[in-house]
């Protein structure tokens, strides 16, 4: 069964430093990694998607990686602001079944 | 703006009442699906439809019913609230079931007391 994980599960940085987002999973065969950005009393929000084929997306000051055979996915976001501060969750697809979410990292940045 | 609409906001009614959550898209997307959020738990799937008038159970279906009418349209219905449905409910849709890029409504917040 496929299990993700984000580690850590919050992370406070100051605000212009470059950081990296964690996300695991357990079954290298996924069709196509997502990650998503949720605001306080909010939905979430798509940031990038990935497809299995892909090494990475990049929007923006967000750029994600995908390594299947390790298992790994990371979000880079660059010269990080206040209004960064969010929870990201990354989300997994395996072709024929439903996205296996994590629990997500809270971030806060600080001016 | 194009998205997903949810109704109500936020909603707080006695166990045993009967609910329908609302939600609307305008993207044309074939696939919609409805998740609740409960902390330390995350997002987990109630149900989801592929196309009007085909549904299909997710993770936690028990006590939720829903219909697909049209592709617009995708209500959740819990016939008789009990308090362990107090949670926020998403609604979200996709071009494609399952693998198609997700996309979320603003979340409806419901209190069963």
């Amino acid at each position: 069964k496929q299990e993700v994980t984000q580690i850590p599960a919050a992370l406070s940085v100051p605000e212009g430093e470059n950081l990296v987002l964690n996300c695991s999973f357990t079954d290298s065969a996924i069709y196509n990694l997502q990650w998503f950005r949720q605001d306080p009393g909010k939905g979430l929000t798509s940031l990038l998607l990935i497809q299995s084929s892909q090494r990475e997306q990049t929007s923006g000051r967000l750029n994600a990686s995908l390594d299947k055979s390790s298992g790994r996915s990371t979000l880079y976001i660059a010269a990080s602001q206040p209004g960064d501060s969010a929870t990201y969750l990354c989300a997994v697809n395996q072709a024929g079944t439903a996205l296996i979410f994590g629990k997500g990292t809270t971030l806060s940045v600080s001016s | 703006i194009a998205g997903i609409t949810q109704a109500p906001t936020s909603q707080i009614l006695a166990a045993g009442r009967r609910m329908t959550l609302r939600c609307t898209q305008d993207m044309r997307h074939n696939a919609m699906y409805w998740y609740r959020q409960d902390l330390g738990l995350g997002l987990r799937l109630i149900h989801y439809s592929n196309t009007a008038g085909t549904t299909g159970k997710g993770e936690v279906p028990d006590g939720y019913s829903v219909s697909r009418a049209n592709t617009d349209d995708f209500p959740l219905t819990l016939a008789s609230a009990v308090p362990s449905q107090t949670s926020v409910y998403f609604c979200a849709s996709s071009s494609q079931l399952w693998t198609g890029e997700l996309f979320f409504g603003e979340g409806s917040r419901l209190t069963v007391l």
